[in-house]
């Protein structure tokens, strides 16, 4: 069965440290992962993707993130904090089952801290 | 490229009243399309989808329904809204693959008085 669990519903950070927001997933198949990120009284923004190719995939806004089959994780990583990276993100699993399913996971509000 | 419009931005309603709110996409052309609602401070629940013009898949028993009248538009209705109606409605569109990304509307912030 498909699931993902964002592991912090919270994660304060000071500005100019680093960010780590972490996803774990189960999957039957070999699926893609996608982070998102949600502004307030925003649609959700496309950070970045993995689809079976590199297994560190870099996404905009200088986020990064690496797919690790050993430990099914899907972790999201900032070098440096800035305020504007404060909302809301969500880890997003999608496999081939049939037809296809897409799971959201609950995601992490990110607080950052002048 | 591609874009996608939802409107109403915001919108306040009384119990017991319809509802319809308009999703349309520009710049692709047999897109799948989505209905999420996302209650305050939850994630997202994943309403309705469809593959094709005329084609629902509902995911969630409700009092709301979903249409697609044409390739590009995705229209989410109620004949009688609730209290607990009351959210944040985003659609969504993807190309037909499971490792084709969403990519979402700016919402519809409803409230139900």
């Amino acid at each position: 069965a498909q699931s993902v669990t964002q592991l912090d519903s919270h994660v304060s950070v000071s500005e100019g440290t680093p960010v780590l927001l972490r996803c774990n997933y189960s999957s039957s198949y070999s699926p893609s992962l996608f982070w998102y990120v949600q502004h307030p009284n925003k649609g959700l923004q496309l950070l970045l993707k993995y689809t079976s190719a590199a297994t560190l995939v870099k996404g905009i806004n200088g986020f990064e993130a690496e797919f690790k089959k050993s430990e099914t994780s899907f972790h999201l990583t900032k070098p440096s904090a800035h305020m504007s990276d404060a909302a809301e993100y969500f880890c997003v699993v999608s496999e081939r089952t049939g037809g296809f399913k897409t799971i959201f996971g609950a995601g992490t509000r990110l607080f950052v801290k002048a | 490229s591609q874009t996608i419009h939802q409107w109403p931005a915001t919108l306040v309603q009384p119990v017991g009243s319809p509802l319809s709110l308009e999703c349309t996409v520009e710049g692709t052309s047999n897109p799948n399309l989505y209905w999420y609602r996302q209650a305050a401070g939850r994630g997202l629940q994943l309403l309705f989808y469809s593959v094709g013009i005329g084609q629902i898949s509902s995911e969630v028993p409700q009092n709301l329904s979903a249409s697609r009248p044409q390739d590009r538009q995705f229209i989410l209705s109620s004949k009688k809204l609730l209290l607990s109606d009351s959210g944040f409605y985003l659609c969504a569109w993807s190309g037909p693959s499971s490792n084709q990304p969403q990519h979402f509307g700016d919402g519809t912030r409803l409230s139900i008085l």
